[in-house]
Formats: C-alpha cells, structure tokens, sequence
C-alpha cells in the first residue's frame, strides 16, 4: 500500500454514460498526477496538479477530460460521453515537489467501455 | 507514447538466476526511476536514482543512473518466484515523466 488510494477499482459502462475517478493522495504530498495506461504500455501521462492548480495537461485529454482538485487535495477525473477507445486503467500518483521528487501510484481504476 | 526505450521486452528465467534490464532515451532526465508493476495493481516504486552515474541497491536489487544521463538499468540478482511482474522505466525532468513499454519477466521454480 503506497498511501495512494483510488475509488473504483473497476468501472463497466455504455459507451456514451459519463464517469468520475476519485483519487486521494498522500497527504503531505502536493503534487498529483493521472496517467493512462493501455494493455503491454507504460504508463501515459494525462496531466497533473500543483496544490490546486492545474499546471500541464497533455495533448491525450481531449475536451471529454476534465480533472479538478478543489481543494488541493483529492482529486476528480471525469470523462463525459465515453468511447470504446477510453478503456484503459486510469492511474493517479502524488509526490512533493522539489529536489528529489519520486511518485507513487495509486492502485488504478480499470475502466471498460461497452 | 513512450520515449524511452526498454529491453529486452520479455524474460523467461529459471528460479535463482540474475536478471539485468535498461532503458535508453534520446533526451536527458534529472531522475530515473525504476517501477514494478502486478497485474490489474499500479506500479509501485523499486528504486529512485537522483544523480548522474549514481548505483543504489535496495535488497536484491541494483540500478545504475547512467553518466549520460540518458539511460539507466536494473539488475536482479538470485531471482525468485515473486519477482515475476513487469518492469518499468522512467524519467523524470520536473513534471514531465516518461515510462518504457516495460519488461515482462517470468521466473520458472
């Protein structure tokens, strides 16, 4: 258990139906990022949060993406309107920034859409 | 998708023998991180390498920060059954972190 926890482990859906992840960091870590991965890849990063400001988002989050961290610390990814081609696990990790920043990954939540 | 490049894709070893893995990039990285990952489970962190030609240890395992700064690898030594997972590399410049396409390693009893 890395301290990172995530909320569903498994979603099944219409393709269509809009869904939300739930990601609770570590604590005292400010910084938080989703990533997707697909089956036989690393990890893609999708985009991240400073506190409570989104800082990066990648070019892999079409407009359907949305993620928020209201309060700087858990945070939302919605995906509205979903896609086949959005099956995938969905991965959060915190970490703290500054010199020697590592991150540490949430279980994941597995998403397939039908 | 991924801009590092991680070999071998797969191993199949017996129980006992040392395993040895890299990844390579185009592009220079500040960290190199080194992640194990289990089936429907998220990666969880091996090993952090924060300096170049920088080699650390943690049990059985080694990993190695190359002098370049664009590659790293990871060796471990008398395998056994629970090592089997898949291997992943990254690098990491700030917010900016990029993973291999992983190693898959099977260990045979």
């Amino acid at each position: 258990d890395t301290g990172v926890s995530q909320d569903p482990r498994h979603k099944i859906t219409k393709r269509g139906q809009n869904v939300t992840f739930r990601c609770d960091p570590i604590s005292e870590h400010n910084r938080l990022y989703w990533y997707r991965q697909t089956l036989g890849q690393g990890p893609e990063f999708l985009t991240y949060f400073q506190n409570e400001a989104q800082l990066e988002k990648s070019r892999l989050l079409s407009d359907r993406f949305s993620a928020e961290r209201p309060k700087g610390s858990f945070s939302t990814l919605e995906i509205q309107r979903t896609e086949q081609g959005d099956s995938a696990m969905y991965l959060c990790a915190s970490g703290r920034w500054g010199i020697q920043e590592t991150q540490y990954f949430g279980p994941g939540t597995r998403l397939l859409v039908l | 998708g991924q801009q590092l490049n991680q070999s071998p894709q797969s191993m199949f070893i017996q129980e006992g023998e040392d395993v040895s893995m890299n990844c390579t990039s185009s592009s220079i990285f500040n960290t190199w991180l080194w992640y194990k990952q289990d089936p429907g489970e998220g990666p969880v962190l091996l090993i952090a390498l924060y300096k170049a030609g920088e080699l650390t240890s943690n049990g059985r395992l080694t990993a190695q920060f190359g002098i370049t700064r664009k590659d790293s690898f990871l060796n471990i030594s008398a395998s056994i059954p629970s090592d089997v997972g898949i291997y992943f590399c990254a690098g990491h410049n700030n917010n900016d972190m990029r993973f291999g396409a992983g190693t898959r390693l099977t260990v045979k009893p």
